[in-house]
């Protein structure tokens, strides 16, 4: 099983600033296949980046996902009220290898 | 908008079962598979197993085998997790989530999760 570590565990940024969000496997994803999502409290996650780089239906170009491999990343451009929230990597397919990062906490500093 | 509908809160007891439903849109079990997460207080999210009705197939996560089951009922287009032997531990928000699926060469595939119901709690008690 692929093991995902998030990094940072919390990352305290001001509106308009631009984050980075790191997501590392323990071993390559094959076929990039890594998703991202967003996790509002009391909320449904929502997906925001699929095969590491595609955004999601309806999900606006500020958010953006890079990486392959073994080293992903999801970079918030200028953030917004509405971007403070958890966010969780996952790995998908092969039923036996789904699994997601431990998250990371985007915070109003 | 599509939308997943799951049931309400229960509280069980330990040791005891609980059976979460997760309705869908009609044609939804003809092309999607369904996932079960869940997230217990202040941890991660985590994958528990999923069904893919197309290929009447299920599949668990290792942690979760023997304890979960996973159904769909094609007439009513709603899908069930039952937890059995329920522990404290199993207090959480359980979500049920759409993804496309594939078969190949024996394995099942469940790509990413794009609908999500609206999460349904889970408290288990002494």
């Amino acid at each position: 099983e692929i093991v995902l570590t998030q990094s940072p565990g919390t990352l305290s940024l001001s509106p308009g600033e631009r984050a980075t969000l790191s997501c590392r496997a323990s071993q390559s994803v094959s076929n990039n296949y890594l998703a991202w999502y967003q996790h509002k409290p009391g909320q449904a996650p929502r997906l925001l980046i699929y095969g590491a780089s595609s955004r999601a239906t309806g999900i606006p170009d500020k958010y953006s996902g890079s990486g392959s491999g073994t080293d992903f990343t999801l970079t918030i451009s200028r953030l917004e009220p509405e971007d403070f929230a958890e966010y969780y990597c996952q790995q998908y397919g092969r039923s036996q290898g789904i699994t997601f990062g431990g998250g990371t906490k985007v915070e109003i500093k | 908008q599509v939308q997943l509908v799951q049931s309400g809160s229960e509280v069980k007891k330990s040791g005891s079962s609980v059976r979460v439903s997760c309705k869908t849109p009609g044609d939804t079990f003809t092309t999607y598979a369904i996932n079960w997460v869940r997230q217990a207080p202040g941890q991660g999210l985590e994958w528990m197993g999923g069904i893919i009705p197309l290929f009447r197939t299920t599949n668990y996560a290792q942690k979760f085998q023997g304890r979960v089951t996973i159904t769909a009922d094609k007439s009513t287009s709603t899908a069930y997790m039952e937890l059995n032997s329920l522990r404290f531990e199993d207090t959480a928000v359980y979500y049920c989530a759409r993804s496309y699926s594939d078969h190949e060469a024996g394995d099942y595939y469940y790509y990413r999760m794009d609908v999500w119901g609206q999460g349904t709690t889970v408290t288990v008690s002494s």
